[in-house]
């Protein structure tokens, strides 16, 4: 099993310009989470998905959209990149429910000029 | 307000002293606490839980946790440090799926 994968590992954009970072995931999880990750800031949620058909917002979604496609993918939109949106973006996964541990996937490192 | 609090930035051990990465939460109800490692350039790993029965939890790679309910407190701990343990820790609750900032670990021979 891959576990969560997520691409691109790294990307540079220009102020303004639009890019969807993916996330997929082999572990037959319900619930999906996309996070950013800043210095001496921990992770913050952006938004999370608790099972296929449903997305919520979490604690930072001003500036991103995101989309369930299907069980396994979960991708987060960008569509007007800007430098405050640098940052290194992890995408997660569980089963339903708060008790139980997120699976992350290995980061994607993006950087807004 | 910030319901996970990690108050070391960096801690710093010698191999084979016991080491404590403090944490302490805030939020209404029972919580349900959790501890994950970052090694450099990948993603979290879990490492424990705490979301009910005893207060001592034990996870991966010999670390252990203990919950304090009066002091609202989840401090992780290992008997005896290892240079491999030098990472980054991250204490969550997951009421309001919140990551306190991290704490560095660095264990040195």
């Amino acid at each position: 099993n891959a576990g969560v994968t997520q691409t691109p590992k790294f990307q540079v954009l220009k102020t303004g310009q639009s890019m969807t970072l993916q996330c997929a995931q082999d572990m037959n999880h319900n619930s999906m989470y996309w996070y950013r990750q800043d210095p001496g800031m921990g992770l913050r949620l952006i938004y999370y998905s608790a099972s296929e058909g449903t997305t919520d917002k979490g604690e930072v979604p001003n500036g991103y959209n995101v989309s369930r496609l299907n069980k396994r993918e979960f991708s987060l939109r960008l569509e007007s990149a800007a430098p405050s949106q640098t940052s290194v973006y992890f995408c997660a996964s569980s089963p339903y429910g708060r008790d139980l541990e997120q699976y992350f996937g290995p980061g994607t490192r993006l950087t807004v000029t | 307000a910030q319901s996970v609090a990690q108050p070391e930035d960096q801690v710093n051990v010698a191999e084979g002293n016991p080491l404590t990465v403090k944490c302490t939460y805030s939020v209404s109800g029972n919580p349900y606490l959790f501890w994950y490692v970052q090694y450099p350039n990948r993603g979290l790993q879990f490492l424990l839980k705490y979301i009910t029965g005893d207060n001592l939890v034990k996870g991966s790679y010999g670390f252990e946790a203990e919950f304090n309910k009066s002091q609202t407190s989840f401090h992780l701990k290992k008997p005896s440090a290892l240079v491999s343990d030098s990472a980054l820790y991250f204490c969550a609750e997951y009421n309001d799926m919140r990551f306190g900032a991290g704490t560095r670990l660095t264990v040195k021979p």
